[in-house]
């Protein structure tokens, strides 16, 4: 079935620096992922729609300049977290769908951000 | 409040079923999905509904669906200790993408 991979698991990193998260379709082709924000035993929210070649789609109250996401091929998102601080830290998850019946929708395994 | 709203924890015992229940809110929703979570993991698409469809069973899962009162529910089937995790239930909401949205999720503890 389709695969999506995301990468690193956890990172733990200091205020005001920035990390990269990166979200792969290993069997497919995703014109469209989803960047969702997990806080401790809470729902999942979603960020962004990540379009690929062209500007994501924020939800409302998700800053842009903070969380900057780039589609640059088929395969692969990312999402990029400039001056992290402590209140960011989080669990991250992606999404891609495979356009199936369904939707096909297909989550990553999750990045936990720590930042000290 | 919630957009989907789901009911928090759910406690049972092994061999039982279990009933999650869950209201949503698009009725133009296509699909409506049940998805599992366990610790530290992200999500596992479990089963999902289209939204013509009033009920559907895979194995030991069965869901019903009432359009009528936005209602969804998720049975499961003498449930088992791995079973015990978050359960999501979401619906997907039009305007140019279709993106899911979550409800807060239900912690289900399976004991013996």
């Amino acid at each position: 079935g389709a695969v999506v991979s995301q990468h690193p698991s956890w990172v733990i990193c200091k205020s005001g620096t920035s990390v990269k998260i990166e979200c792969r379709s290993l069997d497919f082709q995703a014109t469209t992922m989803f960047w969702y924000r997990q806080f401790p035993k809470q729902s999942l929210m979603l960020m962004a729609t990540s379009n690929e070649g062209s500007k994501a789609t924020y939800e409302q109250g998700v800053e842009k300049d903070k969380f900057l996401i780039n589609h640059a091929s088929l395969t692969l998102s990312t999402l990029t977290v400039t001056s992290a601080h402590p209140e960011d830290s989080s669990f991250y998850i992606c999404s891609a769908s495979t356009g199936t019946e369904g939707g096909g929708y297909t989550f990553g395994s999750g990045t936990r951000l720590t930042v000290v | 409040g919630e957009d989907v709203e789901q009911s928090l924890f759910l406690s049972v015992r092994e061999g039982d079923s279990s009933v999650i229940n869950c209201t949503y809110t698009d009725s133009s929703s296509t699909y409506l999905y049940w998805y599992k979570q366990e610790p530290g993991a992200g999500l596992q698409l479990l089963t999902y509904i289209f939204s013509n469809m009033d009920m559907k069973q895979d194995q030991r899962l069965t869901v019903l669906l009432n359009k009528k009162d936005k209602h969804l529910s998720l049975r499961i089937a003498d449930t088992q200790t791995g079973d015990s995790a978050i359960y999501f239930c979401a619906e997907t909401r039009s305007g140019g993408y279709n993106k899911l949205i979550f409800g807060a999720g239900t912690r289900l503890a399976v004991h013996p």
